[in-house]
């Protein structure tokens, strides 16, 4: 059963740390997202990839945050410095590559920052 | 810029009574997906629509989007505690590639 897998699942982090979060898709898809979900903004695109190559990252804090892929198998989102308004859980889905595509969520990773 | 709305943010239910959300964009989609997300859970795929006017059933739930293309709606009857969750619609935006624009989702409390 392919799944998209998360770690950490959890990460609790002093103000000013640099977190890493890491995505690895399901095998195959060419399409990779990262949301933030909170309960005052509910679910953000932060960005996307596709083949690699990031699509569009403009829901991303640039000062703050990077988003990579350094091979197919692997995304991580970075912040660094880390605040605590970064707090939220944080979800990487992929997809397939065709636009009708479903997009399937990873279990996210819940970021408490102190 | 572009916002999915979903209403009503939140609803409570008794078990067995009848629940819809709603979504409306200000643009035309070029389809909408919908999504159920399970306390301390994930997003996962319900339904995709494509079609102006199409409805979709997955037994007690029906799925329809606008003629317009606009609005969609999700109505689930008789509902059972395990249709606890929040409820997301997310539409695709035409010539917007694989990006989906989520709705801020109604969260389904069911009193048994």
């Amino acid at each position: 059963d392919a799944r998209v897998t998360q770690t950490p699942r959890h990460k609790v982090t002093e103000m000013g740390q640099e977190v890493t979060m890491r995505c690895q898709p399901i095998l195959g898809h060419n399409t990779v997202f990262w949301y933030r979900q909170t309960m005052m903004q509910g679910l953000e695109l932060l960005a996307y990839f596709r083949n690699r190559a990031p699509l569009d990252d403009s829901g991303m804090p640039k000062d703050r945050f990077s988003a990579e892929m350094p091979d197919a198998t692997l995304a991580t989102l970075k912040i660094q410095p880390s605040e605590p308004r970064d707090s939220a859980v944080y979800f990487c889905a992929s997809a397939e590559g065709q636009s009708t595509d479903t997009q399937y969520f990873g279990p996210g990773t819940r970021l408490t920052v102190l | 810029g572009q916002q999915v709305m979903q209403i009503p943010q939140y609803q409570h239910v008794q078990e067995g009574e009848d629940f819809t959300t709603y979504c409306n964009s200000s643009t035309t989609l070029s389809n909408i997906q919908w999504y159920k997300q399970r306390p301390g859970g994930h997003p996962v795929f319900l339904i995709q629509l494509v079609k102006s006017g199409e409805v979709k059933k997955q037994k007690r739930l029906t799925f329809q989007f606008g003629e317009a293309k606009k609005n969609s709606s999700l109505h689930i009857t008789a509902t059972q505690t395990t249709d606890v969750g929040t409820y997301f619609c997310a539409g695709r935006l035409n010539n917007a590639g694989n990006m989906l624009t989520f709705g801020g989702g109604t969260r389904l409390m069911v009193k048994p």
